[in-house]
């Protein structure tokens, strides 16, 4: 079984601080995906990074694959209130998977005014 | 959003029970998958579904069965609830031309 681990597991911080949450594994992945979940909703997808190395941003997210595709970071610039919420990174191993996903531990983010 | 819908979303039942949690897309994806979630553990696979009557087990089956008999819902069974069972259950989607997941709104489900 893949395992990826995930840090921190919680995160309390106030509005226009800077955060970072890693995600780690061992198992090279043939991509990493990362969800934000709201309580009492399921998971969203936010970006999926496929190459070693790559960078994606979104708005004032930054999502970085690890050069040897084994970890990744979301990089949260200036966080506000409506960043709250539960970040999980997930990794498919590819090939006859079935596009099965193994999902790190999640990171509760808090985020105060 | 993906068309996906999960019945009942609130359950509270007595050990020993069985139990059919139900899910439904309109979306005709192929794959299909249900997780449980539980502090401390993210999202973990229960059992899979790759087509119609096309199934197998994911890493916590345990005292889990499925059925799919059409492409659209997916049922996840527990023949004789416990309260380890007590949990938030998750049904995804695959469109398959990606590792994209689409996810319903979850069951709360609690066995006391």
């Amino acid at each position: 079984t893949q395992l990826l681990e995930q840090s921190p597991q919680f995160l309390s911080i106030q509005e226009g601080e800077n955060l970072t949450v890693y995600c780690n594994s061992s198992s090279v992945f043939s991509s990493l995906q990362w969800y934000r979940q709201e309580p009492g909703e399921g998971p969203v997808l936010l970006v999926t990074v496929v190459t070693g190395g790559e960078v994606k941003k979104l708005k004032r997210l930054t999502f970085q694959f690890g050069d040897a595709r084994k970890d990744s970071s979301l990089h949260i610039t200036a966080a506000q209130p409506g960043d709250t919420g539960l970040y999980l990174c997930a990794a498919h191993a590819g090939g006859t998977s079935y596009g099965k996903l193994t999902f790190g531990q999640g990171t509760i983010l808090t985020v105060h005014p | 959003d993906a068309g996906i819908t999960q019945s009942p979303r609130h359950k509270v039942t007595e050990t020993g029970t069985p139990v059919t949690l139900r899910c439904h897309q309109t979306e005709n994806h192929r794959y299909m998958y249900w997780y449980r979630q539980d502090p401390g553990h993210g999202l973990r696979l229960i059992h899979y579904s790759y087509g119609v009557k096309d199934t197998d087990k994911g890493e916590v089956s345990d005292g889990y069965s499925v059925s799919r008999s059409k492409t659209e819902d997916f049922l996840l069974t527990l023949e004789s609830a416990t309260s380890s069972q007590t949990s938030v259950y998750f049904c995804a989607i695959n469109e398959g031309r990606g590792d994209t997941q689409y996810f319903g709104p979850g069951t709360r489900l609690t066995v006391l």
